[in-house]
């Protein structure tokens, strides 16, 4: 069985201050990670996706993540937080789950820049 | 990158009606198809995951004859709302699997508001 905690359902930060967004995950085997990006009314977007090669994983619009297997974390930094990162974001990680590999969601984080 | 082409983005209709969702997968083959809702301020819920020439397996509480899946092609996949009530109005979403990047090549479509009056 997998899943995904997202222990914030909302961060507010000031624009040009860091972003932390948190995920947890637990996974029976070695997992796909990954974090997206939904703004109102849209699809969603990829940021960035971690495959098992380097922990650390840079995305568009100077976001990253770092996979961090001993705290079954992957959580999502950006230096400065700019107002059109305004939206809400779900990690989701992905394992083999009754013989398909299947992408499970978090409840998603909204992120609220201030001016 | 890759692209799935979700058509169409918003829709309105009336109770009892059928809506059709189409998905694309643009310049890839997508073996596997997967349908998602979304509820307002909620995350995305899997409904059915779809294989290529396969019958669907959906999730439980789903109700397979009122979601209908096809998925007859490696490039294209369709959702129907059959006999729409107010209730089924909420965002759906489809993504597909890559054939050549498998498990890590996820490619969401843009989405499509239902609305049922």
């Amino acid at each position: 069985a997998q899943s995904v905690t997202q222990l914030d359902s909302h961060v507010s930060v000031s624009e040009g201050t860091p972003v932390l967004l948190r995920c947890n995950y637990s996974s029976s085997y070695s997992p796909s990670l990954f974090w997206y990006v939904q703004h109102p009314n849209k699809g969603l977007q990829l940021l960035l996706k971690y495959t098992s090669a380097a922990t650390l994983v840079k995305g568009i619009n100077g976001f990253e993540a770092e996979f961090k297997k001993s705290e079954t974390s992957f959580h999502l930094t950006k230096p400065s937080a700019h107002m059109s990162d305004a939206a809400e974001y779900f990690c989701v990680v992905a394992t083999v789950s009754g013989g398909s590999y299947i992408p499970t969601f978090g409840r998603g984080t909204s992120l609220i820049v201030h001016p | 990158g890759a692209v799935v082409s979700q058509h169409p983005s918003r829709v309105i209709c009336k109770s009892g009606t059928s809506v059709k969702i189409e998905c694309r997968s643009l310049d890839f083959q997508a073996t596997t198809m997967f349908w998602y809702r979304q509820f307002p301020k909620q995350s995305l819920m899997l409904m059915a995951t779809s294989n290529e020439g396969s019958k669907a397996t959906y999730e439980q509480g789903v109700e397979k004859d009122k979601f209908l899946i096809n998925h007859a092609s490696l490039t294209l996949s369709t959702l129907t709302v059959t006999s729409a009530h107010p209730e089924d109005s909420s965002f759906y979403i489809c993504s597909a699997r890559d054939r050549d990047l498998g498990d890590y090549g996820y490619t969401f479509g843009s989405g499509t508001r239902l609305t049922v009056v």
